[in-house]
C-alpha cells in the first residue's frame, strides 16, 4: 500500500522559472494538504484541498502560487516566476477524514532550489 | 501570539530518563491536538493524538491536555537515541486546518 508520493524530490528552478510539485494521496484520501517548511522552521499550511475542491487557501501567497486536485490525477502545487525564497521544502499530506477528526500522512516532500 | 507555541530547543536529555516537551495554544476553540515526529531530512509522522482533557498513554509516549490553559505537552519515557528528533506539536483550531508549531528539537545523549 503505497503512502503519499511526491515528485519530483529535488528540484532545481532559476529565478523567474516555474515550479510543478505533484502529490499523489493515500488510496481512498480525498483531503489533500500542502505545508512549506523552511530550514530549521516548523510546517506553514498553505492549502487544503478536495476533489476538485480548495477548501482553505489561506496560507497561500497571493500572487504566483496556485494548487489543484483535478478530478483524475494527483495534486499540482504550482510557483511561477520563483525567487530565491521561495526556496523550502513543500510537503503534501493526505487524510482520510478532514483536519479536524483525522491523521495526516505526509509524503517525502519535494525540495526546491532557486539559483 | 503564534498560534501554536513550542521551545525550539535543543532539549537534551541521557539515554533512559524522561523528555518533557510542552506546548501552547492561543485559540480556545481548538479540538484536537498531535504530536508528530520528523527526523532531519525527512517527514512528519504522527505519533500521538488527543482530544479530551486528561492523559493518554501509548507506549513510551503520554500525551496531556489541558484545555483551561491551552497546554499540550508530551513525556517521553525511557529516552532511546533513536527519540533524537524535532516533535513538532500540532492543533486544529475550531475545524479549521492543523496548524503546527515550530518543533523542539530533542538530542538523546547515550
Amino acid at each position: 500500500n503505497a503512502g503519499v508520493m511526491q515528485n519530483p524530490r529535488h528540484l532545481v528552478r532559476r529565478r523567474g522559472q516555474e515550479a510543478r510539485l505533484r502529490c499523489s494521496p493515500m488510496k481512498g484520501h480525498s483531503h489533500v494538504y500542502w505545508y512549506r517548511q523552511l530550514p530549521e522552521e516548523g510546517l506553514k499550511f498553505m492549502v487544503y484541498l478536495q476533489k476538485e475542491n480548495i477548501i482553505d487557501e489561506s496560507g497561500m501567497p497571493k500572487e504566483r502560487f496556485s494548487a489543484e486536485f483535478p478530478k483524475e490525477g494527483p495534486s499540482i502545487l504550482r510557483i511561477q516566476q520563483v525567487v530565491r525564497g521561495d526556496s523550502a521544502a513543500y510537503f503534501c499530506a493526505s487524510s482520510l477524514q478532514g483536519p479536524d477528526t483525522g491523521e495526516l500522512f505526509f509524503g517525502e516532500g519535494s525540495r526546491l532550489t532557486v539559483l | 501570539q503564534k498560534e501554536v507555541e513550542q521551545n525550539s530547543g535543543p532539549l537534551s536529555v541521557p539515554e533512559g530518563a524522561i523528555a518533557s516537551l510542552n506546548c501552547t495554544y492561543s485559540d480556545r476553540g481548538s479540538q484536537s491536538f498531535f504530536w508528530y515526529r520528523q527526523y532531519s531530512g525527512k517527514s512528519p509522522e504522527l505519533i500521538m493524538f488527543i482530544y479530551s482533557n486528561g492523559d493518554k498513554e501509548d507506549g513510551r509516549f503520554t500525551a496531556q491536555l489541558n484545555k483551561a490553559s491551552q497546554y499540550v505537552s508530551l513525556l517521553i519515557r525511557d529516552s532511546q537515541p533513536s527519540d533524537s528528533a524535532t516533535y513538532l506539536c500540532a492543533v486544529t483550531p475550531a475545524g479549521n486546518k492543523l496548524t503546527f508549531g515550530g518543533g523542539t528539537r530533542v538530542l538523546v545523549k547515550p
